[in-house]
């Protein structure tokens, strides 16, 4: 089993739609979690970070159960700009980042 | 937010040339790491580092070294390029304990 795991998509969605990635990891000693988004042939960027309470950024809002191990990112009113990979990230101890292999999404018009 | 920069975005070598990678950051932070990134296995790291002159090897360190002579600077070299290491390369740099990764513009890699 995979230490982060994610469903690879593609999801093809419209515009304005609302769509929710799920990620999964086996440590449950991990410490910190992120989403980033990766155009293609582009660097990963941050999108958010995680935190235990749940957070909000503008349409884009993340989860995080520690009990169940599992990440969560939902985005509202899809835009075409969307269209990207969504890689999940998850720090254990030290300077250890686990990726996700990624969640592709594309928004169509 | 750590600003990184990598100095090429394509490079083309031939296999055998020793080939060298920089990346400079621009805030006083210890942090960096050298990752590459390959289709179907996603992101991968090489060597970190956590103060000039320290490094550590990541999961793939094999064909490569790093040099961290001073903080802003770590440079990924390859001492002897094969057509394996074909591949983009990703340098990423971190504020502190608990803080996320924030990547160079990438280094595509072809080995001929």
């Amino acid at each position: 089993r995979k230490e982060v795991e994610q469903d690879p998509g593609p999801f093809n969605v419209p515009e304005g739609a609302t769509v929710a990635f799920n990620c999964t990891y086996s440590n449950s000693a991990s410490q910190s979690f992120f989403w980033y988004r990766q155009d293609c042939r582009k660097e990963p960027k941050l999108l958010m970070s995680v935190y235990s309470s749940g957070n909000e950024d503008g349409r884009f809002t993340a989860q995080l159960n520690r009990a169940s191990q599992y990440i969560s990112l939902l985005i509202r009113d899809s835009k075409l700009s969307d269209s990207a990979t969504y890689l999940c990230v998850v720090q254990n101890y030290g300077q250890n980042f686990v990726f996700g292999p990624g969640t592709r999404l594309s928004v169509l018009p | 937010d750590v600003k990184v920069t990598q100095s090429s975005r394509y490079l083309v070598k031939r296999t055998g040339e020793k080939v060298f990678l920089e990346c400079v950051q621009d805030m006083d932070h210890e942090n960096m790491f050298w990752y590459r990134q390959d289709p179907g296995l996603g992101l991968r790291l090489i060597y970190f580092s956590y103060d000039v002159k320290m490094k550590e090897k990541g999961d793939i360190p094999e064909g490569y070294s790093v040099s961290r002579e001073k903080k802003e600077r770590f440079s990924l070299i390859l001492e002897s390029a094969s057509t394996n290491q074909t591949s983009m390369y990703l340098c990423a740099g971190r504020q502190g304990n608990n803080s996320p990764l924030h990547f160079g513009n990438g280094t595509r890699l072809t080995v001929t």
